[in-house]
């Protein structure tokens, strides 16, 4: 089955640490994005990459890491220095037809202890 | 920067029947891509169906149709025969064809659908 996984679905960070999210996908899709979801409000881009080995700040970076070594795999690191981590992940793919369709993966709650 | 707009927090419906769910844009862009997701209690963020604004044809997906009034910056989802399997938060978003600037989805705050049995 083609699609974009997520994982975990819950992960839970106490103070100081820093947790990584994973994102993967089998759509051969060279773009790749991560949002973040706050209760009430719609997505916000945090980093994208449009290809491997390269990524750009979204309008809230500020706080999170990521890599993108694979065209697969796009992980995005929570580090200490986001203050306020509680939020819904969603990771997304996109296609260059269809007028650049975003597909989403499934997202993972991240709660802090 | 574009903003999309959601005037309707909440939105109820019986089923059957049709509901409209309102979006507004503002982008000083004149090609772009607008799109109507869907998220469900599973929070699997779904697309609903899409348009290109050079396409002046209102984009149409079995029961869920747009209406885009380009000089207007509207683009609003039209809900034919409502079944509860609609019932979700539905989200409309912006993207720019261009690619100037952040290559994302610029979303609304989203309308929560309720339907009535």
């Amino acid at each position: 089955d083609g699609g974009i996984t997520q994982s975990p679905k819950y992960l839970f960070r106490k103070e100081g640490q820093n947790v990584t999210l994973s994102c993967e996908q089998n759509l051969n899709h060279d773009a790749m994005y991560w949002y973040r979801q706050d209760p009430g409000q719609g997505l916000r881009l945090i980093y994208y990459s449009q290809i491997v080995n390269d990524f750009q700040k979204g309008d809230i970076a500020e706080g999170y890491s990521v890599s993108r070594e694979k065209k697969e795999s796009f992980p995005l690191t929570v580090t200490s220095a986001q203050k306020n981590p509680t939020a819904f992940y969603l990771c997304a793919s996109r296609t260059d037809r269809s007028a650049k369709t975003q597909y989403f993966g499934p997202g993972t709650r991240l709660l802090v202890l | 920067a574009q903003t999309v707009t959601q005037s309707q927090p909440e939105m109820s419906v019986q089923e059957a029947e049709t509901v409209t769910l309102s979006c507004t844009y503002d982008t000083s862009e004149s090609d772009y891509y607008l799109f109507w997701y869907k998220q469900p209690p599973s929070r699997q963020m779904i697309l609903v169906i899409r348009q290109e604004a050079y396409k002046q044809q209102n984009a149409t997906e079995n029961r869920f149709s747009v209406n885009f009034q380009k000089a207007a910056k509207s683009f609003s989802l039209k809900i034919s025969d409502s079944q509860l399997g609609d019932a979700a938060m539905y989200f409309c978003a912006y993207r720019s064809r261009s690619g100037g600037g952040a290559d994302g989805l610029t979303f609304g705050k989203g309308t929560h659908l309720i339907i009535q049995p």
